[in-house]
């Protein structure tokens, strides 16, 4: 079946300007991560939404960094007035998040590869 | 805070060397531990995990033992190929308290490159 899909897989804008990013998940699955691959920071974590609950958006770098999920399925990911230290490859991952499974697990898209001029 | 640390790279061997990744972590509670894989221009894909001490997880030839004591997960292989030319990333998971997120912590990778 279809995998996580991610677009646009690459964007480059320029500073200041607003960026949204898209994640499609897995059909069916229920929690959905957002992480930040940068080359001086690693893997980060960035926000975690689960079916209806409030997401957990404790990695959010600043609040120029917001996140939403409609209909439990797909997710926007969006910088406001981008810098050039947001430039990194933005990773989301889905998981069926099995209740009381501790090990489930999380399917990567490509990601997003943002460059900020 | 939980954390995980691993060898720097990049790492260069000949075809059918054996290899060793180092990952050690720092964690609360009893983490599961994974090792993804990144192929070049792939997103990350899931190559082993192990969920409680001594398990061992093992797939395409690699493994990796969950030792408690030295807080380790050293990701290796017996004969490696071109094919295994990529970045490697060792990674934690803790259960969450109450509806919390099972966010993964990531080391930062350690690139291997493969030459015939």
């Amino acid at each position: 079946g279809a995998g996580v899909s991610q677009s646009p897989s690459n964007k480059v804008t320029e500073k200041g300007k607003d960026v949204e990013l898209r994640c499609d998940p897995i059909s069916g699955h229920t929690a959905l991560y957002w992480y930040r691959q940068s080359l001086g920071q690693g893997l980060e974590f960035l926000i975690y939404f689960q079916g209806n609950s409030a997401p957990d958006k404790s990695g959010l770098p600043s609040d120029r960094f917001s996140a939403e999920r409609t209909g439990g399925s797909v997710s926007t990911l969006t910088i406001q007035r981008t810098q050039q230290e947001d430039s990194a490859v933005y990773l989301c991952a889905s998981s069926p998040r099995l209740a009381g499974d501790p090990n489930n697990e999380q399917f990567f898209g490509p990601g997003t590869r943002l460059t900020v001029l | 805070g939980d954390s995980v640390t691993q060898m720097e790279g990049p790492v260069t061997l000949s075809e059918e060397a054996f290899l060793t990744i180092n990952c050690t972590y720092t964690a609360t509670g009893y983490p599961s531990l994974f090792w993804y894989v990144q192929y070049p221009g792939e997103g990350l894909q899931l190559l082993l995990k192990a969920t409680k001490a001594d398990d061992k997880g093992s797939n395409k030839g690699f493994e990796a033992t969950y030792r408690k004591e030295t807080t380790s997960f050293h990701l290796e292989k017996g004969s490696v190929q071109v094919s295994d030319s990529a970045v490697y990333f060792c990674a934690l998971q803790t259960l969450p308290s109450g509806a919390g997120s099972y966010q993964l912590t990531f080391g930062k990778g350690t690139k291997l490159s493969v030459i015939p």
